[in-house]
């Protein structure tokens, strides 16, 4: 069984820019979450969609926003790129809100 | 605001030995509790959850426990290898579904 798939793993972007990540989660599993990894705040919470729905945000300003697909996948999108924006990206998705969370290897963006 | 804190920040201990790793949260009302390792420059691996209704569960060397009661959880990891090696983080999912994690313990296990 396939993993939680992201893409690109990498990415190099300027200030100002807008970027799309991709998520393509575990087959069956209908929620998908999105985390900011970075050294100073650690792993913080984005948001959640379930069945295509946004269930749950974050304390992220608007720039940050997401979508997901009758198939499960979930794009996020951050508009007007900042240098703070520089992180790992994380997806992850399970079966339901009580069960195990699975990761995807990231997605690394970098703001020059 | 539910916070999750994990002590100790940084371990290093001898090939062999047993260990443990202690999480705390300030918040009882949970729906459950992750354990993942996370490897350099990787993704999260998803190692044990409890259901906010059980105390413990057991995986080959890993045995997690869970208090709600207290804020607590440890997880016990037997006989450490060196490719045990790695961030241990945990997170507790709140009664809004999110998910918040502590900032980690990074274990050096050494040959």
């Amino acid at each position: 069984k396939a993993g939680v798939t992201q893409t690109p793993r990498y990415l190099i972007k300027t200030r100002g820019q807008q970027v799309t990540l991709s998520c393509s989660p575990i087959s069956g599993h209908r929620s998908v979450s999105w985390y900011q990894q970075t050294p100073g705040q650690g792993l913080q919470f984005l948001f959640e969609y379930f069945s295509e729905t946004q269930r749950n945000k974050g304390n992220f300003p608007g720039r940050f926003s997401g979508r997901q697909f009758s198939n499960s996948r979930s794009e996020m999108n951050v508009s007007t790129l900042e240098l703070g924006d520089s992180a790992l990206y994380l997806c992850a998705s399970s079966l339901e809100a009580n069960q195990p969370q699975h990761f995807g290897d990231g997605t690394r963006l970098s703001i020059l | 605001k539910q916070e999750v804190t994990q002590i100790p920040a940084a371990l290093s201990v001898p090939e062999g030995e047993n260990l443990v790793l202690n999480c705390s949260f300030t918040d009882s009302a949970i729906y459950n509790l992750q354990w993942f390792r996370q490897d350099p420059g990787k993704g999260l691996t998803s190692l044990l959850l409890i259901q906010s209704s059980q105390r413990e569960q057991t995986s080959g060397r890993l045995n997690a426990s869970l208090d709600k009661s207290s804020g607590r959880s440890t997880l016990y990891i037997a006989a450490s290898q060196p490719g045990d090696s790695a961030t241990y983080l945990c997170a507790v999912k709140d009664s809004s579904y999110k998910l918040i994690f502590g900032s980690g313990t990074r274990l050096l296990v050494r040959p």
